[in-house]
Parts: structure tokens; sequence; C-alpha cells
């Protein structure tokens, strides 16, 4: 079946303005999480959603960082005011289920946002 | 702060030869363990999920892991030029989120 799929692949924005990133999961996967890996680095969690619970913001570097999803479907992540440290790729991930042992996590192909 | 740890390489093997990457976790209440490979350019793929002490074998590769030791491990046998990627290990605590180590670079060499 199809992965998860994000776009757009790339942006490229001037700083101080907003971006929307759209992460679509894997069908039937109930948990979707955000992560962002900065050029050379390790993966950093953001924000983690499951069903209609409250997400899990633990994450998100800033209030300038926010997200959305509508019931178990698409999701959106909004950077308002980019910086130019938000430059990075920003990685979409989804999971059959959120917890628990097992909670497999796929990734999308990510897109790399240069902030100018 | 919960941690994972690897060496970042690049760990160099000669083609055919077994590859072993390793990985210590901070967090005792960990439950599942997780190898990604990433290429260059590319996103996180998952090739190996364990869970329980002991190895885990799934083609050339296999996965071990040591709870009281805290420390995962995953072999790669006969390995191939096209191995050549950063692997990285993941550990969920059944919590929501993976936290992952910095990776090790891997290179095959021909």
């Amino acid at each position: 079946g199809a992965g998860v799929s994000q776009s757009p692949s790339n942006k490229v924005t001037e700083k101080g303005k907003d971006v929307e990133l759209r992460c679509d999961p894997i069908s039937g996967h109930t948990a979707l999480y955000w992560y962002r890996q900065r050029l050379g680095q390790g993966l950093e969690f953001l924000i983690y959603f499951q069903g209609n619970s409250a997400p899990d913001k633990s994450g998100l570097p800033s209030d300038r960082f926010s997200a959305e999803r509508t019931g178990e479907s698409v999701s959106t992540l909004t950077i308002q005011r980019t910086q130019q440290e938000d430059s990075a790729v920003y990685l979409c991930a989804s999971s059959l289920y959120g917890t628990g042992i097992g909670n497999e996590q796929f990734f999308g192909p990510g897109t790399r946002l240069t902030v100018l | 702060q919960k941690e994972v740890e690897q060496n970042s390489g690049p760990l160099s093997v000669p083609e055919g030869a077994i590859a072993s990457l390793n990985c210590t976790y901070s967090d005792r209440g960990s439950q599942s363990f997780f190898w990604y490979r990433q290429y260059s350019g590319k996103s996180p793929e998952l090739i190996m999920s364990i869970y329980s002490n002991g190895d885990k074998e799934d083609g050339r590769f296999t996965a071990q892991l040591n709870k009281a030791s805290q420390y995962v491990s995953l072999l790669i046998r006969d390995s191939q030029p096209s191995d050549s990627a950063t692997y990285l290990c993941a550990v969920n605590n059944a919590g929501n989120m993976l936290t992952f180590g910095g990776g090790t670079r891997l290179m095959v060499k021909p």
C-alpha cells in the first residue's frame, strides 16, 4: 500500500514568512508524528497525534510552531515568522497504534525547508 | 534526560564482512527498540525492531538486546556497498515518541 506522503518536498522561503507543511499518513494508522532533522544532526521530536486525543506538543521549540490533524487523516505543520534556524528537513511518521510495545513508526520522504 | 548514544563513526568494513553497530540507552523503562537506515538525503527506513532480550534475525540483519546492560546492537552479515548509510538506533519507553541516537555512519568498501 501507499506509504506516508509529504508535501512539498522542498520549500524555500524568506525570513519572516509563514510556511505550511503537509503530511498524509498510511491509511489506517491512528498515530502521527512530526520530527525535525537539522543538517548533519539527529531527529528531534516535535509533536504527536493519537486519534481524537489532545496532541502531545512537548517537542515544539517555540510558539511559532503549531500543528493540526483532523481525525486520523492529514496533518499540517505551520511555522509562523520563519527564522533561519528553522531550516531543516521536517519528517512525518505514522504508526498503527500510538502507545505500547511495538509502535513501529514509518517515515515519509520529508520536506526540506530553507529559510533565506 | 532520556538519552540514546551511538558512536558516530564512520565504521569502515570490507565487502563481505560483518558490520557491528552498537547503541546504549539511559532509560531503564524502555520497552521497544528500533534500527533505522538512512541514506544520504533520504528519510529513515525501518529495518529491525526488537522488544525482548536476545537475538532477532531477519535476513542478513540480526538485532541483539540486553536490557540489563541497556544495550542494543545490529549485526549486518555479508556487508555490501549498498549497506553504506547512517544507522539510527531509536528507543520507545511506551510513551509517544521515539528518542533517536545520533546515528553511526557505515562505509562498506568493495
